[in-house]
């Protein structure tokens, strides 16, 4: 079935660093990706997001890759900021359309 | 934050009762899904509606029910609660039944006991 998962269940960086988190999918129609943070106790909350006809687009301090021939995406986030301490959670809307399938996330941990 | 908002906040039922979670949906959006999320998890797809009818189900058992409201806020319900049905229940609203930049609300932390 469809599947979205991360690479490394949690990632520890120093403040100011570049955090890389990965994410690998299965379903080679998927032609939509988004991006969520979760902080303790809240909901997800939408990052960014990147079509299949993209390979890369960028936001503030983030910017989503997008390797189609692997099935793989990657969030990178510059200068690491304590407040960026969060799960992160990559997803991808099922075949249907009507749901967004989450991989289990990655704990960002960032030290000052 | 989202202008999705989800209550209770907290809440704590016996194993066999029966709950209610409510949401209401940011203005504009028309589409409303739920998901549980358990500890350590990523959420999981309930079911989602669109316009007051259900618009898709995931591999919840049928005690697992919802409804959604002319202004498009959203009930789920669940009926003879077990100790696993203990969640996050995230709401989350959307324009139209696509795959489109979803908003969550902050969920209703379940405790059964």
């Amino acid at each position: 079935g469809e599947s979205v998962g991360l690479h490394l269940p949690t990632l520890s960086v120093q403040e100011g660093d570049n955090s890389i988190i990965n994410c690998a999918y299965s379903n080679s129609a998927s032609d939509y990706f988004i991006w969520y943070k979760q902080e303790s106790g809240k909901g997800p909350q939408f990052i960014i997001d990147i079509r299949s006809n993209m390979d890369k687009r960028q936001g503030q301090r983030v910017t989503v890759l997008l390797n189609k021939t692997v099935k793989h995406l990657s969030l990178q986030i510059a200068a690491t900021q304590p407040g960026d301490s969060a799960v992160y959670f990559c997803a991808a809307p099922n075949q249907a359309g009507t749901a967004l399938i989450f991989g289990k996330g990655t704990t960002l941990s960032v030290s000052s | 934050e989202t202008g999705v908002t989800q209550s209770p906040t907290h809440l704590i039922k016996t194993r066999g009762q029966q709950v209610t979670l409510r949401c209401s949906s940011q203005s504009g959006h028309n589409t409303v899904s739920w998901y549980q999320q358990a500890l350590g998890q990523g959420p999981q797809f309930i079911f989602q509606y669109y316009r007051e009818e259900e618009n898709g189900r995931g591999n919840f058992p049928p005690r697992f029910s919802g409804l959604q409201f002319p202004n498009y806020s959203s009930e789920l319900n669940v009926n003879a609660l077990e100790l696993d049905d203990s969640a996050l229940y995230l709401c989350a609203s959307s324009l139209e039944s696509t795959e489109t930049e979803a908003f969550f609300g902050q969920g209703t932390r379940l405790t059964v006991v």
